[in-house]
């Protein structure tokens, strides 16, 4: 099943403790992206990748950080997360050429 | 800096009716404009989209009418049902760039 999957789906963690939230597609999408969903605000970009070792930010990168080592995967980094991370993240693929995105199941993070 | 401006926040309607979102956009440079839909614990699915060659676009229940001139568009449910009720988000995007997303339209249909 083509599918984008992301790890851990719910984490509670304190301030100050490095968390990788996972993604991973088995689509051989190019194009990866990082969003987060907050009440009011929709879904806001954080860092998309355009291809392996290729990324770039997006609207809101700052607190953190992308890797793309592999194709399939787009790790997400949080090195100090704060309380104003709490919020739902998506990652999305999609295929170079095309506007279909493909959305992950969400991580739900709460930074207490 | 909202780029894409929704509204409304939340929707009633009943079953049987339409259902109407709006979306307002700045940048000319847009060339594709797509609908999203999220049910709870889900993430967004592609529900329909159009270009700005076209005024309007059907599939089903579901119709996007574009206003180039006026620079915006909008989402119709046509009969809408229960099974509709979710969020919405309408989003522009050019030439393969980044997505910039609406804010989201909670939508209810009742019984």
């Amino acid at each position: 099943e083509a599918q984008v999957t992301q790890n851990p789906r719910y984490l509670i963690t304190v301030t100050g403790k490095k968390l990788t939230v996972t993604c991973s597609q088995n689509m051989n999408h190019e194009y990866m992206s990082w969003y987060r969903q907050d009440p009011g605000l929709g879904l806001r970009q954080i860092y998309y990748s355009m291809n392996v070792e290729v990324t770039d930010k997006g609207d809101v990168p700052e607190g953190y950080k992308v890797s793309r080592k592999e194709k399939r995967n787009f790790p997400l980094i949080l090195e100090s997360p704060s309380p104003n991370q709490t919020s739902l993240y998506f990652c999305a693929s999609r295929l170079a050429g095309s506007n279909e995105q493909f959305f992950g199941p969400g991580t739900r993070l709460t930074v207490l | 800096q909202q780029q894409v401006k929704q509204s409304p926040q939340s929707l009633i309607v009943q079953k049987g009716g339409i259902s109407i979102i709006n979306c307002a956009y700045e940048n000319t440079a847009f060339d594709y404009f797509p609908w999203y839909q999220q049910f709870p614990g889900k993430g967004p699915a592609l529900l329909i989209a159009i270009r700005p060659d076209v005024s309007e676009k059907k599939e089903g229940r579901f119709t996007i009418s574009f206003n180039k001139s006026a620079k915006q568009f909008s989402l119709h449910i046509m009969d809408s049902q229960p099974g509709d009720s979710a969020t919405y988000f309408c989003a522009a995007t050019g030439g393969y760039q980044k997505v910039t997303f609406g804010t989201g339209t909670k939508l209810q249909v009742i019984p």
